[in-house]
């Protein structure tokens, strides 16, 4: 089955624009996250996602949002970008029902602010 | 609030010896523990993953790891590396609905 899929897969803004990230999960997982990934700060979690409803939030600027499609894809957007924002963004779909636990990261999207 | 501890920020050992890279957390609930591994310019892989049950779980490319409730620790292990080890550690806890902590990783580096 396909893998999670995530575009673009590299993008290069500068500051004070938005950027819209899309991530599509593995078909069947209703669940999506995001993560930011930083030399700095390491991997912090961002949102989660399920059923077109956010249900868990990390410590982010209200600058980061997302949303969840019926179909479960997701995007998640950032405005006014600043340089803090140069990082690796991952999504990962998951699946947990009848014992059943998947969980599958994309290859990320690399953003550089300038 | 919870957290994660990985005390080794780099590990290098030979080939087909043994390693073990540490994990300990702190959460005042009950937690979902995880080891992840990311190889240079990709994604994260789950490696294994202890949900419930016994506490010594086995993942893929014969990575284990022991659940030690009383430490609060979640140490892997492999008893044989392979240059294809070479690669990010992350060890993780999940207290909710997917809201994963990660620790900030571990380099492991084998050498030939």
């Amino acid at each position: 089955k396909a893998g999670v899929t995530q575009t673009p897969r590299y993008l290069i803004k500068t500051r004070g624009q938005q950027v819209t990230l899309s991530c599509s999960p593995i078909s069947g997982h209703r669940s999506v996250s995001w993560y930011q990934q930083t030399p700095g700060q390491g991997l912090q979690f961002l949102f989660e996602y399920f059923s077109e409803t956010q249900r868990n939030k990390g410590n982010f600027p209200g600058r980061f949002s997302g949303r969840q499609f019926s179909n479960s894809r997701s995007e998640m957007n950032v405005s006014t970008l600043e340089l803090g924002d140069s990082a690796l963004y991952l999504c990962a779909s998951s699946r947990r029902d009848r014992g059943i636990y998947e969980q599958y990261f994309g290859p990320g999207t690399r953003l550089t602010v300038t | 609030a919870q957290s994660v501890t990985q005390l080794d920020s780099q590990v290098p050992v030979f080939e087909e010896a043994p390693v073990e890279l540490r994990c300990n957390y702190s959460s005042s609930v009950s937690v979902y523990l995880f080891w992840y591994v990311q190889y240079p310019n990709q994604g994260l892989q789950l490696l294994l993953k202890y949900l419930s049950g016994s506490t010594l779980v086995k993942g893929i490319n014969g990575f284990e790891a022991e659940f030690n409730k009383s430490q609060t620790s979640f140490h892997l292990r492999k008893p044989s590396v392979h240059i294809s080890d070479t690669a990010e550690y992350f060890c993780a806890v999940e207290t909710s609905y997917d809201k994963v902590i990660f620790g900030p990783g571990t380099s492991l580096s084998v050498i030939p």
